[in-house]
């Protein structure tokens, strides 16, 4: 069966520190790959979505950036934190475009 | 951009009541999926209904669609305290799209014991 993992799952850091989240899935073969983020009370708003290695689109300008090193290891990064980072953020994967996502535990974000 | 906007954002009932929840959107759309999200935890699928379909089932919840008003509803009959949560919707846009899901703003449902 298919699994996702997502860590860490809480996070503290101070503003301008560097940020990386990393997500992996297990069970399955060149899944579609995404980013959300989700501020408290709010809607998800994708971030950054792969469909294969080394292929990242963004969905908006940020301070943030995507890697896909392997096929199932989707990393989300910062170089330096702002205020405004901090969210909770989730990772998710699907067969193919436009089907069901399965999401991770998500990951909380203080950034202070 | 949120395509998908819920109604209403909160909702509180009673155990054994039925709850509705709707949803509009914006675009043509290939496909509509509800989501649900415990506090603090990921979001977790609950039914797709394809443009080309008007209801569907799934146990106790009952999903519409009317692409002519672009919205969809979705009810929890018989409502217990364990469906307290937060409940989305997202659409995978269609054409011009690859397929990516946005979601809406959810409604977060309340049940009383």
């Amino acid at each position: 069966s298919q699994t996702i993992h997502q860590w860490p799952a809480t996070l503290v850091q101070p503003v301008g520190s560097p940020l990386s989240l990393e997500c992996t899935v297990e069970g399955t073969s060149n899944p579609n790959l995404y980013w959300y983020r989700q501020a408290a009370g709010r809607g998800l708003q994708l971030l950054f979505y792969s469909v294969g290695i080394g292929q990242i689109s963004s969905e908006v300008p940020q301070n943030l950036s995507a890697s896909r090193p392997q096929d199932r290891q989707f990393i989300l990064s910062s170089k330096k934190l702002l205020l405004s980072d901090s969210g909770f953020y989730l990772c998710a994967w699907s067969v193919g475009v436009g089907g069901e996502l399965f999401f991770g535990e998500g990951s909380r974000l203080t950034v202070l | 951009s949120q395509q998908g906007e819920e109604d209403p954002q909160a909702l509180s009932i009673q155990e054994g009541e039925n709850a509705t929840m709707n949803c509009s959107y914006k675009t043509s759309i290939n496909n509509l999926q509800w989501y649900r999200q415990n506090s603090g935890r990921g979001l977790v699928h609950l039914i797709l209904i394809r443009s080309n379909e008007r209801e569907k089932h799934s146990g106790r919840l009952r999903v519409t669609l009317d692409t002519s008003k672009k919205s969809s509803s979705l009810l929890i009959t018989a409502s217990r305290a364990a469906d307290t949560a937060s409940y989305f919707c997202a659409t995978v846009g269609y054409p011009g799209n690859t397929g990516k899901l946005i979601f809406g703003q959810g409604t977060t449902l309340q049940v009383k014991p």
